[in-house]
C-alpha cells in the first residue's frame, strides 16, 4: 500500500534562513506527488506539483524517485510562509484520490 | 466565495445519533472526494464520485457511513450510529476530470459526546 511520511511536526526557523520540508513516499508505481497548505483559517489548497516543475512562491520541489522523497525547499523563508504543510501522493491510476502525510507546521520567527 | 461549500461548518451530536453534511462542489467540476481528518494527522480518503457514480470506497468507510451525489451536483455524507471515534473534520473536495488539482472545502467538524 501506498505511504507518505512527514518525519517533522514541527519546524521552526528564523526569517531569512532556508527552509526544507521533508518528504517520504512508499509506492511501487509511478505517483504523482503535491505540496498543499494550510494557512491559518485558510483551506488546504495546492502549493505545487511535482510535473509542473514549478517555484510557487519561492518553493521548489524535486521528485527523487531513487531515494523516494519529495522534500520541499525554500531558499529565504518569509513570516508568511508560516503554516501547515501536508505532502500528497496520486497513485497512477488518474483517480486522483491524494494519499496525504502528516503534515509539518512551518514557523517562520521574525 | 465561489469555491467548494461545506454546511455545517461545526456539529456536535450526542453519540449513538445520526448526522448529515453537504458538499457543494465548484459548479463544473465533476469529480467529488470525501476525506476525514483526525487531530496531528493528514487528511485520510474515505470516496469519491465521478458525476452521480461513487468509483471508489476507502475500508475506512464503514457500514455506518454513506454518500450520495444523487444528480452529479452537490453531495451528502451520512453517519449513523455516530461513534466517539467519528469526531473528525471531514473535508470535500472536488476537481475535473482530468485536472490534478482538488480543491477543497473549509470542512465541517464532527464533535460526537
Amino acid at each position: 500500500a501506498q505511504r507518505v511520511t512527514q518525519p517533522e511536526k514541527l519546524l521552526s526557523v528564523f526569517k531569512g534562513a532556508p527552509v526544507e520540508l521533508k518528504c517520504n513516499y512508499s509506492y511501487s508505481g509511478s505517483p504523482e506527488l503535491f505540496w498543499y497548505v494550510q494557512y491559518s483559517r485558510q483551506r488546504l489548497q495546492l502549493l505545487l506539483r511535482h510535473i509542473s516543475r514549478e517555484s510557487i512562491k519561492g518553493f521548489t520541489a524535486d521528485l527523487n524517485k531513487g531515494e523516494t522523497s519529495f522534500h520541499l525547499k525554500k531558499p529565504f523563508a518569509q513570516e508568511e510562509d508560516s503554516a501547515m504543510y501536508y505532502c500528497a501522493l496520486d497513485m497512477d491510476t488518474g483517480r486522483r484520490a491524494l494519499t496525504f502525510g502528516s503534515g509539518t507546521r512551518l514557523q517562520v520567527q521574525p | 466565495d465561489t469555491g467548494v461549500s461545506q454546511n455545517p461548518r461545526h456539529k456536535i451530536t450526542k453519540r449513538g445519533q445520526n448526522v448529515t453534511f453537504r458538499c457543494d462542489p465548484i459548479s463544473e467540476h465533476n469529480r467529488l472526494y470525501w476525506y476525514r481528518q483526525t487531530l496531528g494527522q493528514g487528511p485520510e480518503f474515505l470516496t469519491y464520485f465521478q458525476n452521480e457514480a461513487q468509483l471508489e470506497k476507502s475500508r475506512l468507510l464503514s457500514d455506518r457511513f454513506s454518500a450520495e451525489r444523487p444528480k452529479g451536483s452537490f453531495s451528502t455524507l451520512e453517519i449513523q450510529r455516530t461513534e466517539q471515534g467519528d469526531s473528525a473534520m471531514y473535508l470535500c473536495a472536488s476537481s475535473y476530470p482530468g485536472g490534478t488539482e482538488a480543491f477543497f472545502g473549509q470542512g465541517t467538524r464532527l464533535t460526537v459526546v
